[in-house]
């Protein structure tokens, strides 16, 4: 296990069209974490899993995103019709839970570079 | 409502120490000091972090300040490769989520 995981790495789409992300965390990881990053900003929180339970949502993911850890294992990303402000590069993370007083530093993917036309 | 501040940018020469500032003059005593970089295409990655003494490790030095109000990454022989933008975030022990803001980009010149 290398690390994290993402697919595809790149995807074009018509704006109107509905796509999906994958993301494979760091295998005895159990948090996960998706956020998303625009051209010269840093990235921004969308929502996180403890293991298949989907915790907190950003006022960011709006309807039209929604996130899956159906196992606790790899999550999906879907946006429903796409618009054009959804392009982005957007980013998993993953971590163990942390003990008491400690913190547990989070790996990122690669991330998926998404073009909405 | 940025807790940290960065300067946008800053140039080094390779082979030289690269001190990267940032200034955090809300942080609380429970917060730690992260530190991430991103090179192009790339998710961030871990660099270091810190609550009140100075830290170390393969990668970079983290010097705080006494009253936590600032706080310096030290590349001490920076390299090409070591081109980026480096954030720092402060968080509480409990927060899951990582807020970053727009960094200081480092570009290291041969």
């Amino acid at each position: 296990d290398t690390g994290v995981s993402q697919d595809p790495r790149h995807k074009i789409t018509k704006r109107g069209q509905n796509v999906t992300f994958r993301c494979d965390p760091i295998s005895e990881h159990n948090r996960l974490y998706w956020y998303r990053q625009t051209l010269g900003q840093g990235p921004e929180f969308l929502t996180y899993f403890q293991n298949e339970a989907q915790l907190e949502k950003s006022r960011l993911l709006s309807d039209r995103f929604s996130a899956e850890r159906p196992k606790g294992s790899f999550s999906t990303l879907e946006i429903q019709r796409t618009e054009q402000g959804d392009s982005a590069m957007y980013l998993c993370a993953s971590s163990s839970t942390p003990t008491s007083g400690s913190i547990h530093e989070q790996y990122f993917g690669p991330g998926t570079r998404l073009t909405v036309t | 409502d940025a807790k940290t501040t960065q300067p946008p940018s800053m140039d080094c020469a390779e082979g030289r120490a690269a001190n990267l500032p940032c200034n955090h003059s809300t942080i609380s005593g429970n917060e730690y000091v992260y530190w991430y970089r991103q090179i192009h295409s790339q998710g961030p990655q871990y660099i270091i972090h810190g609550l009140k003494n100075n830290e170390t490790n393969e990668m970079a030095s983290l010097i705080i300040t006494e009253d936590r109000k600032s706080s310096t990454l030290i590349l001490p022989h920076a390299t090409l490769r070591d081109t980026a933008v480096y954030y720092c975030i402060v968080r509480l022990p409990d927060d899951y989520k990582l807020s970053f803001g727009a960094g200081t980009t480092v570009t290291v010149r041969a």
